[in-house]
């Protein structure tokens, strides 16, 4: 079946660093999503790409939505602590509000020591 | 305007035993999936239900059903509990703007 590979697995963030995170699949999908996850809650919608090329943004986060549709990219400018949580990509071949998601392992997001 | 409600938030069970976990969409929002949550195993699609239809199924086995009522709550079942079980089960009710997770059911199989 269609797997996502996301990377990294977890990163350590300083106050006001940039963080990028990326997730590639082995197959084409037409939506990307990208979610974040805090401790004892459900994922949270940050960013929806349905287009091949386009590029996203929602305050600080920029999301991209590969040419070849098989990945997609998250960036996070001037990382704040409460950017701390596990960030998911997920692709859809139906539009992202239906039909089931398919989600990368997670990149986990840490305040450095 | 209410988000997605999850009941219960937490429960333990026994290996073979059943469970049934239950799930109210976003008023308006006809559409209700299921994915269950597990370190190993990320996010894993169970099913989804459209219209009291299930519209779309993961790869699970026949012991995880569910079904979606006409004011479209829905609930899942597991039956003969394993200890893999064990995990976070999420449900997200959608509409043309996308999902909107709930803060899951934790099950935990003893």
């Amino acid at each position: 079946g269609q797997q996502l590979n996301q990377s990294p697995q977890s990163m350590f963030i300083q106050e006001g660093e940039d963080v990028s995170m990326n997730c590639t699949s082995s197959s084409i999908f037409n939506t990307w999503l990208w979610y974040k996850q805090d401790p004892g809650e459900g994922p949270v919608l940050l960013i929806a790409l349905y287009k091949a090329g386009e590029l996203t943004s929602n305050g600080r986060l920029t999301a991209q939505f590969g040419i070849t549709r098989k990945d997609s990219f998250l960036n996070i400018s001037a990382s704040i602590p409460s950017d701390v949580g596990i960030y998911f990509c997920a692709g859809s071949n139906y539009g992202g509000s239906q039909g089931n998601l398919i989600f990368g392992k997670g990149t986990k997001l840490s305040v450095k020591p | 305007k209410a988000g997605v409600t999850q009941t219960p938030r937490y429960l333990i069970k026994t290996r073979g035993q059943q469970v049934t976990l239950s799930c109210s969409p976003i008023s308006g929002h006809r559409s209700v999936s299921w994915y269950q949550q597990t370190p190993g195993q990320g996010l894993q699609f169970l099913f989804e239900y459209f219209s009291e239809t299930q519209r779309n199924k993961g790869n699970f086995p026949g012991r995880f059903s569910g079904r979606q009522f006409s004011n479209s709550r829905s609930e899942m079942n597991v039956s003969t509990l394993e200890l893999g079980d064990s995990a976070l089960y999420l449900c997200a009710s959608s509409t043309e703007g996308g999902y909107t997770f709930g803060s899951g059911t934790r099950l935990t199989v003893v």
